[in-house]
């Protein structure tokens, strides 16, 4: 979606190492969404953020934090505590928490381990 | 909790014939939204198609329509005429209406390989 900036596309985490992944939306959506992806597997919901100053852990996140400062971003951090963070990270919005309308994603960032 | 799960992790199909995949779900909620989603190799998720609960009628678009029988719990997903460009894979997802958690519950997806 050409509304979600996720970067960046491809990056590299060092043993013990904190890393944060971008995710920018000019959509005007209230809700955003964290995903992973693992090879095989559908996605499993990470955190999530149905308002600014507001979010909730989804299915997995431990060893993941975010923040919700403003409407349009919502970074997401894989911490050290994170023990097998390599996978591909989908950032998706939606235009309030309760409607109807489908989630619309980013294009992706590819998080491996050196 | 809420599962969602796709029993053909791949199928294939040739050129202009149809096919179905097949997603099944599990909830005790009455209203809630199904989706299918399309994820090509370049990762992107495309919406394909979605369905409310509360709606008999199955949703359509194009080349895509849905069967849903909300007794059975079953959502599956028909494509007609199929196109080389309908190689993908295929993600049945569930979410429900309000309240309580959110997020997308995906299945593990359906691999779709057109042959010409």
């Amino acid at each position: 979606d050409g509304g979600i900036t996720q970067s960046p596309k491809y990056l590299f985490r060092k043993e013990g190492q904190n890393v944060t992944l971008s995710c920018e939306q000019n959509l005007n959506h209230d809700a955003m969404y964290w995903y992973r992806q693992d090879p095989g597997q559908g996605l499993r919901l990470i955190y999530y953020s149905q308002i600014v100053n507001d979010f909730q852990k989804g299915d997995i996140a431990e060893g993941y934090s975010v923040s919700r400062e403003k409407k349009e971003s919502f970074p997401l951090t894989v911490t050290s505590a994170q023990k097998n963070p390599t996978a591909f990270y989908l950032c998706a919005t939606q235009f309030e928490w309760r409607s109807n309308q489908p989630q619309h994603f980013g294009d992706g960032t590819r998080l491996s381990i050196l | 909790a809420q599962t969602v799960t796709q029993s053909q992790p791949e199928m294939s199909v040739q050129e202009a014939e149809t096919v179905t995949l097949s997603c099944t779900y599990d909830t005790s909620e009455s209203d809630y939204y199904l989706f299918w989603y399309k994820q090509p190799p370049s990762r992107q998720m495309i919406l394909v198609i979605r369905q409310e609960a509360y709606k008999q009628q199955n949703a359509t678009e194009n080349r895509f329509s849905v069967n849903f029988q909300k007794a059975a719990k079953s959502f599956s997903l028909k494509i007609s005429d199929s196109q080389l460009g309908d190689a993908a894979m295929y993600f049945c997802a569930y979410r429900d209406s309000g309240g309580g958690a959110d997020g997308l519950t995906f299945g593990k997806g359906t691999h779709l390989i057109i042959q010409p």
